[in-house]
């Protein structure tokens, strides 16, 4: 397996664009995360799935943000309108389950700047 | 949620042993202990985890004290790849959404 792969590795927008970040996880995985991280907050949970339903968004900054699972190979994270403040790292990850013993694989990550 | 101390940074020569400390006093007795390290430019990888018995994988050893407060993960020869930080997390058996949460882990630089 390729591993947990996100697109873009790099995105550059202005304020008030919408922005959209692509995941797909490790096959087999019922699990998925979003993470975001910051020099200030390190790294964050923002949204997590278990067969593609949300189960805890309570991380997720504001309206702005929206995450969607459609099918068990795709995910995506949402920003409308973006700001300068949502600058970060934000990471997908996968797992099969969250078992304490659960190891998470994580992708490389989407640089997002926001001008 | 229990929590968890480590040091800010530490430096290691290469093909040294590295021991990364991890201070977890309030750990319940249904808690592993996970490490996890990100290198540059990467999504955080997992490395070891634990729950009474001291662990060994190819990556790395995990030494946990006797009283579960306090754990080491050990590097036995570190290398120049071995440069990140290194996260080391609590996870509750008994708490099925308890998600991995990250702290601000230990900076390991690794000298030539």
């Amino acid at each position: 397996d390729a591993g947990v792969i996100q697109s873009p590795r790099h995105e550059v927008t202005e304020m008030g664009q919408e922005v959209t970040l692509r995941c797909k996880p490790i096959s087999g995985h019922d699990y998925l995360f979003w993470y975001r991280q910051t020099m200030m907050r390190g790294l964050e949970l923002l949204i997590y799935f278990n067969n593609n339903v949300p189960i805890d968004d309570s991380g997720m900054p504001e309206d702005r943000f929206s995450a969607k699972m459609p099918n068990a190979s795709f995910s995506t994270l949402k920003i409308q309108p973006s700001e300068p403040r949502d600058s970060a790292v934000y990471f997908c990850a996968s797992s099969f389950s969250v078992r304490a013993n659960e190891k998470l694989f994580f992708g490389s990550g989407t640089q997002l700047s926001v001008l | 949620d229990a929590k968890t101390t480590q040091p800010n940074s530490m430096e290691s020569n290469e093909e040294e042993p590295v021991h990364l400390p991890c201070n977890h006093s309030t750990i319940s007795g249904t808690d592993y202990i996970h490490w996890y390290r990100q290198l540059p430019s990467q999504g955080p990888e997992y490395v070891i985890h634990g729950l009474t018995s001291n662990v060994n994988n190819r990556m790395a050893s995990l030494a946990i004290a006797e009283d579960r407060k306090s754990s080491t993960l050990i590097l036995h020869r570190a290398t120049l790849r071995d440069a990140a930080v290194y996260y080391c997390i609590l996870r509750d058996l008994n708490n099925a959404g308890n998600m991995l949460t990250f702290g601000g882990g230990t900076r390991l630089m690794v000298k030539p």
